[in-house]
């Protein structure tokens, strides 16, 4: 089944400790990002990957970090994590975006609480 | 600025009544508009993909419009069910690329029986 994971779904955990979000795609995908939801604004880009080794700053990509050393896995970073970092995180894949109309996938989401 | 302003913010409709969700955005160049619905707690899901050239997607009860002359698109909800309940996003991306999209905020829908 075509799917993007995401590992934990659920974290809770406090100020300054570091954690990993892991981010997984079995479509062979070249694009990747991640987004953070909070009510009242909507999903917001926090950083994307072109491909493997190739990644950019999104719209909030302050505190954190990305990597993407294989094409299916895209973790994203909190070094160190603070209180407004607390939030519903997506990973989300898809095909080249140089194509327009390509179909975008997301992931189950995490949910993040730091305390 | 690039922007992407839906309303109504929240709806609440008798389940099989039809419903009109609607999508004004500022973001240019345009390259393609979507519309996703998002159960709660879940990752978004994608309804429909518009082009430029397109100005109606349909993809079974959900019919999408897009006018990109005054920059408008509605989400039109035919015969709604219970499970039609959930966030509708419209998202817009600019330019050429995937890189510079833009959410709107979602309108919440609630189908009562």
């Amino acid at each position: 089944e075509a799917q993007v994971t995401q590992n934990p779904r659920y974290l809770i955990t406090v100020t300054g400790k570091k954690l990993t979000v892991t981010c997984s795609q079995n479509m062979n995908h070249e694009y990747m990002s991640w987004y953070r939801q909070d009510p009242g604004l909507g999903l917001r880009q926090i950083y994307y990957s072109m491909n493997v080794e190739v990644t950019d700053k999104g719209d909030v990509p302050e505190g954190y970090k990305v990597s993407r050393k294989e094409k299916r896995n895209f973790p994203l970073i909190l070094e160190s994590p603070s209180p407004n970092q607390t939030s519903l995180y997506f990973c989300a894949s898809s095909l080249s975006p140089g194509l327009v109309s390509y179909e975008q996938y997301f992931g189950p989401g995490t949910r993040l609480t730091v305390t | 600025k690039n922007q992407v302003e839906q309303s109504p913010q929240s709806l609440i409709i008798l389940e099989g009544k039809n419903c009109t969700l609607q999508c004004n955005y500022t973001v240019s160049p345009f390259s393609n508009l979507r519309w996703y619905k998002q159960d709660t707690g879940r990752g978004p899901v994608s309804l429909t993909i518009m082009t430029f050239s397109e100005n109606t997607k349909s993809n079974g009860r959900y019919t999408a419009t897009l006018d990109a002359d005054t920059k408008q698109s509605s989400l039109h909800i035919t015969a709604s069910q219970l499970s039609d309940s959930a966030s509708y996003i419209c998202v817009v991306s600019a330019g050429g690329g995937y890189q510079k999209v833009t959410f709107g905020i979602g309108t919440k829908l609630q189908v009562i029986p």
